[in-house]
C-alpha cells in the first residue's frame, strides 16, 4: 500500500535550468508534506515543508507547491546547481503516521 | 555533522547472531525513530519513541527489539534475522510538541546491514 508515490526514479537537468520533482499521494488525511535530500552514504536531510493549509512555500532556490485537489506536490529548484545532485524523497504525514516516496535521483549537469 | 550518529556504519551478521545498532543524538530532541530502507523501496517507519516511551510499532517483527534508555540514545537489538532484513537502517530525531508524527527530522548516516 504505497500511499506516496514518486513516479520518476531519475531526472537529469542542465545547470542553471529549473528542476521539477513530482510526488503524488492517495490519503486525503495527510496534512503536512516534506521534502528530504539524500547524498550517498549520508542520511536524508530535511529540505523544505508545507502545511495543507498552504499551496506554496518558498525558501531560496527551493519552492514546494501543493495541489490538494489533485493530491499532488512538487519541488522546484531554480536555478539548479551541480551540488543539488542527490536523491530527493517526498514525505506526507498525518497526526499518527508518516509515509515516504521511493525517491527521485536528480542529476544536474555542468 | 548532522548531530545524529549511528554505529556501526556497516554490519554483516549470520541468521543466528545477536547484534545491536546504536544511535545517539546531540540535538536535545525528545523523540527518536528507527527507519528501514530496502533497495528500491520507500523508507519504512519501524519505531517511534517520544519522551523515551514507545508510541509507534508499525507491526515490526519481534526479531527487531528497540530500546530507548534516555532521550539521547536509541538501540535496535537484532536476533535471528532473515536475509530479507538486509537493508539500510536509519535513525532520526526530532523535537515533538504534542504532535505524534514527526515534522522536521534529523537523520543519522545509517547502518548498512547484511544478513547472510
Amino acid at each position: 500500500d504505497q500511499q506516496v508515490k514518486q513516479n520518476s526514479p531519475s531526472l537529469s537537468v542542465q545547470e542553471g535550468r529549473i528542476s521539477i520533482l513530482n510526488c503524488d499521494y492517495t490519503n486525503s488525511m495527510f496534512d503536512y508534506f516534506l521534502w528530504y535530500k539524500k547524498y550517498p552514504a549520508e542520511g536524508p536531510t530535511f529540505l523544505i515543508s508545507i502545511s495543507s493549509i498552504k499551496d506554496k512555500n518558498e525558501d531560496g532556490r527551493f519552492t514546494v507547491f501543493l495541489n490538494k485537489s489533485a493530491k499532488h506536490l512538487s519541488l522546484h529548484i531554480v536555478p539548479s546547481q551541480p551540488g543539488d545532485s542527490a536523491v530527493y524523497f517526498c514525505a506526507a504525514s498525518t497526526r499518527e503516521d508518516m509515509r515516504f516516496g521511493a525517491g527521485t535521483r536528480l542529476t544536474v549537469k555542468p | 555533522e548532522t548531530g545524529v550518529t549511528q554505529t556501526p556504519r556497516h554490519l554483516v551478521m549470520g541468521m543466528t547472531n545477536k547484534k545491536s545498532l546504536k544511535c545517539e543524538q546531540h540535538l536535545g530532541h525528545n523523540a527518536m525513530y528507527w527507519y528501514k530502507q530496502s533497495a528500491k523501496k520507500p523508507l519504512e517507519l519501524m519505531f517511534v519513541y517520544s519522551l523515551e516511551e514507545r508510541v509507534e510499532n508499525n507491526s515490526v517483527p519481534s526479531r527487531f527489539s528497540p530500546e530507548c534508555p534516555n532521550s539521547s540514545h536509541l538501540f535496535l537489538h537484532l536476533h535471528t534475522l532473515q536475509p530479507e532484513d538486509s537493508a539500510l537502517y536509519l535513525c532520526a530525531s526530532s523535537q515533538e510538541e504534542g504532535h505524534l508524527t514527526p515534522y522536521e527530522q534529523y537523520f543519522g548516516p545509517g547502518t548498512r546491514l547484511t544478513v547472510t
